[in-house]
């Protein structure tokens, strides 16, 4: 079946600092890929999204590529804001159904 | 901009209540999701809907029934609620079944069953 894996959290980084959340994921054919984020208090809203193998979705200074080779699709930034603390999900859809299967998120805090 | 909207942020009830959750959408999207969310667990999608008065099981619909009378509307039911059904639920929309479209979420409503 399908499924996502993410790292556990939370992720404590100081401002400006350089961020990586892991995700890999096991599906059968060729999956579309999201990282979707929710804001304390929020409901969750897409950040970003790759449709196959080594395209890369990019938002707001995040950048996720996808990785058929090692089923992976990191969630990188350069450079972290307070504003970015949140939690972070990846997920997947297989081609033609509009059923996500969500990791179980990533809390990021970031601190001044 | 897409609105979805859930009738209430925080919801308390008792046990073996009849518990009924709402959401509304507003840019005519064909799909509806409900999922729960749990800490440790993700998001699980309990129902979704393609069209008015379709519905199709997720992968946890056991306690749960769906009504989708209007293509705006798509409400939850808790037949008898259950404290293991304490958790938040989050509704969802999207455009278009045959197309990987970003689906649209509410702001949840946090569901305490005592």
């Amino acid at each position: 079946g399908n499924s996502v894996t993410q790292m556990e959290g939370p992720v404590t980084l100081s401002e400006e600092a350089f961020l990586t959340i892991n995700c890999t994921y096991t599906a059968t054919g060729y999956p579309s890929l999201f990282w979707y984020v929710q804001y304390p208090g929020e409901g969750l809203q897409l950040l970003l999204k790759a449709t196959k193998a080594d395209d890369k979705g990019s938002n707001k200074g995040f950048e996720a590529t996808y990785r058929k080779e090692t089923t992976s699709f990191h969630l990188e930034k350069g450079s972290v804001q307070v504003s970015d603390s949140a939690v972070y999900f990846c997920a997947l859809a297989n081609t033609g159904f509009q059923k996500l299967v969500f990791g179980t998120g990533t809390r990021l805090l970031v601190s001044p | 901009d897409v609105k979805v909207t859930q009738s209430s942020r925080y919801l308390v009830k008792r046990t073996g209540e009849k518990v009924f959750l709402e959401c509304v959408q507003d840019m005519d999207h064909e799909n509806m999701f409900w999922y729960r969310q749990d800490p440790g667990l993700g998001l699980r999608l309990i129902y979704f809907s393609y069209d008015v008065k379709m519905k199709e099981k997720g992968d946890i619909p056991e306690g749960y029934s769906v009504s989708r009378e209007k293509k705006e509307r798509f409400s939850l039911i808790l037949e008898s609620a259950s404290t293991n059904q304490t958790s938040m639920y989050l509704c969802a929309s999207s455009f278009d079944g045959a197309s990987l479209d970003e689906q649209f979420f509410g702001p949840g409503t946090r569901l305490t069953v005592l």
